[in-house]
Formats: C-alpha cells, sequence, structure tokens
C-alpha cells in the first residue's frame, strides 16, 4: 500500500496553462506538505498544512495555490506556468510535530515548454 | 535563519569502501537532525534521525551521531556497496513551531563495483 502518493508522476505543459498536481496520504497524518526540487536537486518548502490550515507559505508567489479539502489531502494549484516551475514537486506528510518524520511521495515531475 | 551543509559531491567510492558524508548545521534551540536518501528517479525515503544531542542514529549500516558541540551530523558507513548509490540529504526541524524541514543541497554518491 502506498503511504503517500501523487499524481500524476509527470507532467507536460505550455508556459501560461494552469495545471492541478494531487496528492493523498493514507497514514493518518494530520499534517501535510510541499516541497519543490530544483534542477540542482536541491529541496525548499513551499507550504505546510496542519489538520487543513495553512501554517507555512515560504514565500511562494500567488499563482501557487494549495487546497486540503481533508486532512489526507493536499492539492497543488498553479496558474499561469512559468519556465522556471520546471521542478519536482515532493508531497511529504507527517504526525505531529517538529521530531516527527515526514513521509514522502514519489514526486511529480513538472516541465513548462 | 536555519540552514544546513553538507559536503560537494558528486563522491564516487569503491565497493567495500568506507564513506562519510560531512554535515554541519545552523539552527536556533535544538533542532532535530534527519538523513533522507533519493534513489535514482524515486522520492525521497527517512534514512536515519536523531532528536537531541548525542543520539546516534542507525539504520542499514549507516550511522549519524548528533554533535551539539560541532553543530554536526555526520553520516557514515563501513563498507558501501554498488545499490548505496543514491543522492543523501542532511536535514533539520527547528522544533521552534514552523513544520518544516530545511535540506542541505545533496550529495550524490556513486559506488563502482
Amino acid at each position: 500500500d502506498t503511504a503517500v502518493s501523487q499524481t500524476p508522476k509527470y507532467l507536460v505543459t505550455q508556459m501560461g496553462n494552469d495545471k492541478s498536481i494531487k496528492c493523498e496520504q493514507n497514514l493518518g497524518h494530520d499534517t501535510m506538505y510541499w516541497y519543490k526540487q530544483d534542477s540542482k536537486k536541491f529541496l525548499k518548502i513551499m507550504f505546510s498544512y496542519n489538520n487543513k490550515e495553512l501554517i507555512i507559505n515560504e514565500t511562494v508567489p500567488n499563482r501557487f495555490s494549495p487546497k486540503s479539502p481533508d486532512k489526507a489531502h493536499l492539492n497543488l494549484h498553479i496558474n499561469s506556468l512559468e519556465l522556471g516551475d520546471s521542478a519536482v514537486y515532493f508531497c511529504a506528510s507527517s504526525q505531529g510535530g517538529n521530531r516527527e518524520t515526514q513521509y514522502f511521495g514519489p514526486g511529480t515531475r513538472l516541465l513548462v515548454l | 535563519g536555519d540552514s544546513v551543509t553538507q559536503m560537494e559531491g558528486p563522491v564516487t567510492l569503491s565497493e567495500e569502501a568506507f564513506l562519510t558524508i560531512n554535515c554541519t548545521y545552523t539552527a536556533t534551540g535544538y533542532p532535530s537532525l534527519f538523513w533522507y536518501v533519493q534513489y535514482p528517479g524515486e522520492g525521497l525515503q527517512l534514512l536515519l534521525k536523531a532528536t537531541k544531542a548525542d543520539d546516534k542514529g542507525s539504520n542499514k549500516g549507516f550511522e549519524a551521531t548528533y554533535r551539539k558541540e560541532t553543530t554536526s551530523f555526520h553520516l557514515e558507513k563501513g563498507s558501501v556497496q554498488v545499490s548505496d548509490s543514491a543522492v543523501y540529504f542532511c536535514a533539520l526541524s527547528d522544533n521552534q513551531g514552523a513544520q518544516k524541514l530545511v535540506f542541505g543541497q545533496g550529495t550524490r554518491l556513486t559506488i563502482n563495483p
């Protein structure tokens, strides 16, 4: 059973389009995250949600809008895609506070042409 | 702000060699420290963690000790295998309220038979 799943795995799209990436976790965790990994493999937090409430918004352009319909899901919608949005996006989840392990999904590789 | 610095890669070793990947951090308070591993084409998996000073995390033959005095969390393995080839990330969680991981830049490890 997949603990943290993301769809789609690959996404190729044109500049200016709007796209969504979905994330689901079946671990019963109360906190979910989005991270961006750039072409040099550097990973940076984008958003964090706890019990469907936004906890962290790490200076991400407002073209990115996360939505958490329930504790098990955290989707990422991106408007007006730009070339610089090309990256791998990872969803993660954890239970409780900062000392807890975060479990990562397999990633969504986004390529904007 | 908090930060993590890892040794520059890539690192190439022969099978059965001794591995050290250096990691130092800057943080307020007493962070929890993690090593994650990313195998080719996959998401991140927790390798090991330590939540307080002098704790040693270990898994799959890898070890790292939380050294507060040197603000370090170096990863070691006595005898590497080809299957250890991956990108290794050192990370911290600052335990100050913001639930996020701050990652180092990653170290690509290649093990030759």
